[in-house]
């Protein structure tokens, strides 16, 4: 059973701040990695997704991987409190295709 | 606008009673989901379909039931035998079984 890790915050990070979210996985053999973003009482919205090791930077997200220690994160620099939700990975590919997630970060970024 | 809806946003019905969950996509996906989530929980897969007239179960699909009879709809059926069916029920779509999926606006259901 391919496992997804998280820790469920919450992360409270002050405004302009850079916010480190944390994912790792079980399946050495995972080759896609999502992060979405979900805000209270909404559907989650896909934000980056990384496939090869190091770091994908997409405005003020930066995704970075490292397949040899089943670690990816998701950097947000210059935090905004329109930031706060709970963020979710996801990992597929390994044992199946299936799309597994992890139980979300809750963030909070304080004005 | 390509995208996924599901009606009805909000759905109220009494114990007991089936209830069917919409689910449409035109981006000509291949792969559509059920997921619940609970207050406080992460995603939960209920059914997946890879391709039209296919479907699996997830990790809780007891209580459940889904059909895939086109490519853009997937509904989903909340029958009487779920003992616990209030939450708020998310469908999504892959072009194909492992790509990042993409999710409806939700349906949040509650049952008395």
């Amino acid at each position: 059973q391919k496992e997804v890790e998280q820790n469920s915050g919450p992360l409270s990070v002050p405004e302009g701040a850079i916010a480190s979210l944390n994912c790792t996985y079980s399946d050495r053999g995972s080759q896609s990695f999502f992060w979405y973003r979900q805000y209270s009482g909404k559907s989650p919205e896909l934000i980056m997704s990384i496939y090869s090791n190091g770091d994908k930077e997409d405005g003020r997200f930066t995704a970075q991987l490292n397949k040899a220690s089943q670690y990816v994160s998701l950097l947000i620099r210059d935090s905004q409190p329109s930031d706060s939700a709970t963020y979710l990975c996801a990992v597929s590919g390994g044992s199946n295709y299936k799309l597994t997630f992890g139980k979300g970060t809750l963030l909070t970024v304080n004005p | 606008d390509g995208g996924i809806t599901q009606s009805p946003k909000y759905l109220f019905r009494k114990e007991g009673q089936n209830v069917t969950l919409s689910c449409e996509q035109n981006l000509n996906h291949d792969a559509m989901y059920w997921y619940r989530q609970d207050p406080g929980q992460g995603l939960r897969l209920i059914y997946y379909s890879q391709i039209v007239n296919d479907f699996q179960k997830g990790d809780i699909a007891e209580g459940y039931s889904v059909s895939r009879e086109k490519k853009e709809s997937f509904p989903l059926t909340v029958t009487s035998a779920q003992k616990n069916p209030t939450a708020f029920y998310l469908c999504a779509s892959s072009i194909f079984e492992g790509y990042e999926q993409y999710f409806g606006p939700g349906t949040r259901l509650t049952v008395t």
